[in-house]
């Protein structure tokens, strides 16, 4: 069965630091990957997605992400981070028919001043 | 502006009393998905649905119940056959891709139910 793993349940890193979220995934073949975050009590924002082509992707307020294939990572990047970066953060992946997404458990992220 | 409207915000069931989540969409999207949320484990899909009166089932469909008569809307049924309903429902839907491929999927703030 497909899976989406976020190793990460808590990270803490300080303002202006640079920030990785950790995700891999167990499919078959190459799926279509997000990242979405999450504010208290709200709903899902998406960052970035990557369907094909240039492995490294840009997204909305600073996020990149890196599809590695040879590992099946899709792990999401900030150079520096802000305070308003505190959030809870979600890899998913759509596989198949139905545009279906599995979501990994999230890494929630605290910023310290 | 366009979006998902989830409804109501805050939710609370009684022992044995079926409930529905209400959403709707004005993105005329043609798929809609709802998914609940627990702390620690992501988000799981209850049900999806691709067309007007379609739906299938997702991994944890079991004490839940949908409809979809109207493209706008795909209210979520929690049922008393659902006996640990307490958590945080998502939907989402997702626009009909021309080239076929997958798309993002846009959601709404969410609603959470809780067991009185």
């Amino acid at each position: 069965a497909q899976s989406v793993t976020q190793p990460d349940i808590h990270i803490t890193v300080s303002e202006g630091a640079s920030l990785e979220l950790r995700c891999n995934y167990s499919y078959g073949a190459t799926p279509y990957l997000f990242w979405y975050v999450q504010s208290p009590g709200q709903g899902l924002q998406l960052l970035l997605k990557y369907f094909s082509g240039d492995t490294l992707v840009q997204g909305i307020k600073g996020f990149e992400a890196e599809f590695k294939r040879s590992q099946s990572s899709f792990n999401l990047r900030k150079p520096s981070v802000h305070w308003s970066d505190a959030a809870e953060y979600f890899c998913a992946v759509a596989f198949g028919v139905g545009n279906k997404l599995t979501f990994g458990g999230g890494t929630r992220v605290l910023v310290k001043p | 502006d366009g979006g998902i409207t989830q409804s109501p915000k805050y939710l609370f069931r009684k022992e044995g009393q079926n409930v529905t989540l209400s959403c709707e969409q004005n993105l005329n999207h043609d798929a809609m998905y709802w998914y609940r949320q627990d702390p620690g484990q992501g988000l799981r899909l209850i049900y999806y649905s691709q067309i007007v009166n379609d739906f299938q089932k997702g991994d944890i469909a079991e004490g839940y119940s949908v409809s979809r008569e109207k493209k706008e809307s795909f209210p979520l049924t929690v049922t008393s056959a659902q006996k640990n309903p307490t958590a945080f429902y998502l939907c989402a839907s997702i626009p009909r891709d021309a080239k076929g491929g997958n798309q993002p999927q846009h959601f709404g703030d969410g609603t959470r139910l809780s067991i009185l």
